[in-house]
């Protein structure tokens, strides 16, 4: 089976640019999450959808990164203007309940400069 | 205040010795725990899976898990190089609606 699947793997853009990263759960799965991974922080939860629903966007930083799930098979998060203090590992994960184990995509490593 | 918390270490250990990873964490009611490996530059790959106390063991890696203690260890037995990397241990926390993660343990085994 397909595992999660993430896209670009790597991003380089210009300081005001906007980003969009893609991700594609594994199919059946209900829940998607967005992780932001740093040294300092580790790894933060973003946001997560369940049935293509946002349940907690809490983590989201800031006005400027938005996330949506249009389909069960498709999920984008936006950051709208980037900053290089965005610049860090994304990464999306799916399981198929909240505290069932969760699979990872490869990542997006975003560098924002 | 949620908290899983784990040594940042780095932990070394020779190769074919015994590493014990440990994971301490904040809520008595917590029932899923989980371990993940992340080599440096990839992404966490779940490892391990347990929800009662006591021992789960599969193949080299061994999960214990104290709930009135709360804490959950990793043990890897006959350590080899190629275990080198961080391990995060996922907790489900009370008030929480997901999992929470640890910051990880380094893991260094040298040849």
């Amino acid at each position: 089976d397909a595992g999660v699947i993430q896209s670009p793997r790597h991003e380089v853009t210009e300081m005001g640019q906007e980003v969009t990263l893609r991700c594609k759960p594994i199919s059946g799965h209900d829940y998607l999450f967005w992780y932001r991974q740093t040294m300092m922080r580790g790894l933060e939860l973003l946001i997560y959808f369940n049935n293509n629903v946002p349940i907690d966007d809490s983590g989201m930083p800031e006005d400027r990164f938005s996330a949506k799930m249009p389909n069960a098979s498709f999920s984008t998060l936006k950051i709208q203007p980037s900053e290089p203090r965005d610049s860090a590992v994304y990464f999306c994960a799916s399981s198929s309940g909240v505290y069932q184990p969760q699979h990872f995509g490869d990542g997006t490593r975003l560098s924002i400069l | 205040q949620k908290e899983v918390e784990q040594n940042s270490g780095p932990l070394s250990v020779p190769e074919g010795a015994i590493a014990s990873l440990n994971c301490t964490y904040s809520d008595r009611g917590s029932q899923s725990f989980f371990w993940y490996r992340q080599y440096s530059g990839k992404s966490p790959e779940l490892i391990m899976s347990i929800y009662s106390n006591g021992d789960k063991e599969d193949g080299r890696f061994t999960a214990q898990l104290n709930k009135a203690s709360q804490y959950v260890s990793l043990l890897i037995r006959d350590s080899q190089p190629s275990d080198s990397a961080t391990y995060l241990c996922a907790v489900n926390l009370s008030g929480y609606s997901t999992l929470t993660f640890g910051k990880g343990t380094m893991l260094l085994v040298s040849p």
